[in-house]
């Protein structure tokens, strides 16, 4: 049962270009998303994240949607630079407590010179 | 300040045989986390520590797994037995408090690959 799904396993865009990774999810009781950055070799790295109270938040370069009716989520970079070549995982957790994150499979993200 | 330090990085085992991994949370963090992550997957939970007690282990193989934090800080995970389904990466991950919103700082890992 894939509560969180990234269904496109990898997005190749052009050096300077907006990219988009989009993740959907399943279960109505998650309210707090995050988006992780994982570079080879390295642990996943917190990039930003939403609560369901939102629809939005932006933080440099980077923007989350939230679209609670359809239970879809994207993240936006803009510029794309190359160094945002990784692969990236949404993520989900209930709010109650601590994190308790539910991953999607990631997308792997090429940026092009 | 120190991240989370995981070792060792890469382990080769025999199925059958036991293996322990090591992490070391960023100081001061009372909440630390194991997840496992296969090839081509998402990390999936497999325990979460606040202090030296378990929150949720619902997703540990317990019959196989085991996970401790005596003092609060370090944390060890074992596999004994070891299955050829348990090569993955094991993440260790440590966030200050226990609250959702508290940002989880993951480990390196270590590559497990079981022959």
């Amino acid at each position: 049962d894939q509560q969180v799904k990234q269904n496109s396993p990898s997005l190749s865009v052009q050096e300077g270009r907006i990219s988009i990774l989009n993740c959907d999810y399943t279960n109505s009781m998650f309210d707090y998303f995050l988006w992780y950055k994982k570079y080879p070799a390295e642990g996943p790295t917190f990039l930003i994240s939403i609560s369901s109270i939102k629809d939005k938040n932006e933080d440099g370069r980077f923007t989350v949607f939230l679209n609670k009716s359809a239970k879809h989520l994207s993240l936006h970079i803009v510029p794309s630079q190359p160094g945002d070549s990784a692969v990236y995982f949404c993520a989900a957790s209930v709010n109650q407590g601590a994190q308790k994150l539910v991953f999607g499979q990631g997308t792997r993200l090429t940026i092009n010179p | 300040e120190a991240g989370v330090a995981q070792s060792p990085r890469y382990k080769i085992i025999e199925k059958r045989q036991s293996v322990a991994f090591w992490c070391n949370p960023i100081s001061g963090h009372a909440t630390l986390y194991w997840y496992q992550q296969i090839l081509g997957q998402g990390p999936k939970l497999l325990i979460q520590f606040q202090n030296n007690g378990v929150v949720d282990d619902s997703q540990l193989p317990k019959d196989r797994f085991s996970a401790e934090r005596l003092k609060g800080v370090d944390s060890t995970l074992k596999i004994q037995p070891a299955k050829l389904e348990d090569s993955a990466v094991y993440l260790c991950a440590s966030s200050l408090y226990f609250r959702v919103t508290d940002t989880q700082y993951f480990g390196p890992g270590t590559r497990l690959t079981v022959l």
